[in-house]
């Protein structure tokens, strides 16, 4: 399975500024997953971000708000624009080396909008 | 949209104790997905089911998928405190732009 580096790990913020979450993955993949999981919640996807091409976003979810950038196979960031205390949750990236091995998940960052 | 349910959120039993849960999507799935996440962790693979009435087993862990592909089980035998966590079935559709949807997860906690 990948190895995956999630920064930060956990972060608190002030309402109405921007975090950037940044994951290394030790191996080359195609598509890369952000997700959101609030406390005791189930996860949603938020975005599926491909190398060289823009982010696909889910209904509910959009590019102003949550910018990501792909800037090779290995790393991607996802940025929390103008944060308001309804965005405190836990953010995780994710992969898939292929089909029969599931999804690895980055450790996770925990944030929390004051 | 697609659907994936887990019924219930929470499930309470005594060490030794066998527990089964299921996991029932709105639409016929590719495969289905079992993930462990520990309390403070993030969630961990367990296992995927591809064929129609597929049963497999990891220790004490029997998942099975069920014959139409929308439903699926997992049944832990003799539970251990180290098998507490909250236990996620995704299910993924066919297609260019596949992707997994998750359940809300059960929580099982066990009693020593």
């Amino acid at each position: 399975s990948a190895v995956i580096s999630q920064k930060p790990s956990r972060d608190i913020c002030q309402r109405g500024t921007s975090l950037t979450i940044q994951c290394q993955v030790d191996s080359q993949v195609t598509m890369m997953f952000w997700y959101r999981q609030q406390p005791g919640q189930s996860l949603t996807l938020i975005a599926t971000a491909n190398q060289g091409s823009e982010a696909t976003y889910e209904s509910g979810f959009v590019i102003d708000k949550f910018p990501i950038s792909r800037p090779n196979l290995t790393f991607s960031t996802l940025t929390v624009s103008n944060m308001s205390p309804e965005d405190s949750s836990i953010y995780l990236c994710s992969v898939v080396l292929g089909s029969g091995y599931g999804y690895t998940f980055g450790s996770g960052t925990r944030l929390t909008v004051v | 949209g697609q659907q994936v349910m887990q019924i219930p959120q929470y499930q309470h039993v005594q060490e030794g104790e066998d527990f089964t849960t299921y996991c029932n999507s709105s639409t016929t799935l590719s495969n289905i997905q079992w993930y462990k996440q520990r309390p403070g962790g993030h969630p961990v693979f367990l296992i995927q089911l591809v064929k129609s009435g597929e049963v497999k087993k990891q220790k004490r862990l029997t998942f099975q998928f069920g014959e139409a592909k929308k439903n699926s089980s997992l049944h832990i035998t003799a539970n251990q405190t180290t098998d507490v966590g909250t236990y996620f079935c995704a299910g993924e559709v066919a297609g260019a732009n596949s992707k997994l949807t998750f359940g809300k997860g059960i929580t099982l906690s066990v009693r020593p």
